[in-house]
């Protein structure tokens, strides 16, 4: 079994603090997603990482995919509160599972005013 | 581009009753979906792979007369909750991968409903 393990499980910060979420494999995979989802709501894709060593941004957070594809982090800088949720990363499961994902257990991250 | 959507957001029946939950892609073909249970600040448990046209795939544990699955289109799969008990209280989240554009694997995902049993 590929495990995705997620640390920390649980973050609270204030506005305009930096926050990094990690995602650690013992498995390499061939790419890891991560998403973010909301209260009540199904969650919402944020990149796809693909590339060992790759680096990619979208606005305020920036996703990394380690040298042997084993882990990823995500760092979002001067954080709102609207990144508020529960950050999930994911990854291709085993071979013979077209499609399927598995999931890390997810950091809830809240950001107070 | 690649909505889903799911209906209801939320309904509440009586212990005994059946429920159906609708998912549909709304702007893309679908030939998988999935079906999610998740409990509250916990992580996406894997129900069932819903296939178009042939039987659904279910994860170990998860009762297959209990939750049946339908994906009768390229665009819509049901789950239907039968003989509702409390404990199947729940949020459930259904996916869809882009037919021939999920080179990772990618899922789309609707916008859940809220289960109660009474």
């Amino acid at each position: 079994t590929q495990l995705l393990e997620q640390s920390p499980q649980f973050l609270s910060i204030q506005e305009g603090e930096n926050l990094t979420v990690y995602c650690n494999s013992s498995s390499v995979f061939s790419s890891l997603q991560w998403y973010r989802q909301e209260p009540g709501e199904g969650p919402v894709l944020l990149v796809t990482v693909v590339t060992g060593g790759e680096v990619k941004k979208l606005k305020r957070l920036t996703f990394q995919f380690g040298d042997a594809r084993k882990d990823s982090s995500l760092h979002i800088t001067a954080a709102q509160p609207g990144d508020t949720g529960l950050y999930l990363c994911a990854g291709p499961a085993l071979r013979g599972s077209w499609g399927k994902l598995q999931f890390g257990a997810g950091t809830q991250v809240v950001v107070t005013p | 581009g690649a909505v889903v959507s799911q209906h209801p957001s939320r309904v509440i029946c009586k212990s005994g009753t059946s429920v159906k939950i609708e998912c549909r892609s709304l702007d893309f073909q679908a030939t998988t979906m999935f079906w999610y249970r998740q409990f509250p600040k916990k992580s996406l448990m894997l129900m069932a792979t819903s296939n178009e046209g042939s039987k659904a795939t279910y994860e170990q544990g998860v009762e297959k007369d209990k939750f049946l699955i339908n994906h009768a289109s390229l665009t819509l799969s049901t789950l239907t909750v039968t003989s509702a008990h409390p404990e199947d209280s729940s949020f459930y989240i259904c996916s869809a991968n882009r037919l021939a554009k999920s080179l990772y694997n990618e899922q789309f995902f609707g916008p859940g409903t809220r289960l109660t049993v009474l």
